[in-house]
């Protein structure tokens, strides 16, 4: 049974640190989302990728955030240095790209806390 | 612009009854639409999806869903609640004109099943 898979599960850290959250995507899925869900602004897209190219990042804060996929089978989200409104579940999706009409795969989320 | 309304944050039935949930969308050219459902601390799982074809969706666990151009709706039905379909539901679309395949969700419906 294929997953999405992110690392870790929950991190908790101080203002200022540095996080680093891992998704590996199924394998043989060629498109990879980063959704941020707060109870403010619900579910919020923070950056897409197709083929490893980054397609889409407005919605992720420039100066702070950054998204990587080193290679096919990790995306990488960074926050740098991270503040208490970052505080979120921050999930990640893997999908095959059928022009927006495919099924993403979510995975279990990164619960993140910033004190 | 695309927009997703949920109509009731919160819906409470009785065990057995019927779940109506309810979604419009905003958009100059009909989307692709979906129905996720996220049980407590986990990711998105999609319960349907309407891209083409039969406009009457069924789905996993017994939900269907109906896209209705004229009141560009979408909700979503199961005919007899039971109480594992506690959840919290969301309607998300994705852009059939420009092909971009990130959802955009609706605020979501948490879904209370009465014994």
């Amino acid at each position: 049974d294929a997953r999405v898979t992110q690392t870790p599960r929950h991190k908790v850290t101080e203002m200022g640190q540095e996080v680093t959250m891992r998704c590996q995507p199924i394998l043989g899925h060629n498109t990879v989302f980063w959704y941020r869900q707060t109870m403010m602004q619900g579910l919020e897209l923070l950056a897409y990728f197709r083929n490893r190219a980054p397609l889409d990042d407005s919605g992720m804060p420039k100066d702070r955030f950054s998204a990587e996929m080193p290679d096919a089978t990790l995306a990488t989200l960074k926050i740098q240095p991270s503040e208490p409104r970052d505080s979120a579940v921050y999930f990640c999706a893997s999908g095959l790209g059928e022009q927006g009409a495919g099924t993403q795969y979510f995975g279990p989320g990164t619960r993140l806390l910033v004190l | 612009a695309q927009s997703v309304t949920q109509l009731g944050s919160h819906v409470s039935v009785s065990e057995g009854a019927l779940v109506l949930l309810r979604c419009n969308y905003s958009s100059s050219v009909p989307p692709y639409l979906f129905w996720y459902v996220q049980y407590p601390n986990q990711g998105l799982q999609l319960l349907l999806k309407y891209t083409t074809g039969a406009t009457l969706v069924k789905g996993i666990n017994g939900f269907e869903a109906e896209f209705k151009k004229s009141e560009t709706s979408f909700h979503l039905t199961k005919p007899s609640a039971h109480m594992s379909d506690a959840a919290e539901y969301f309607c998300a679309v994705s852009d059939q004109g420009t092909g971009r395949r990130a959802l955009t969700f609706g605020s979501g419906t948490r879904l209370q099943v009465q014994p």
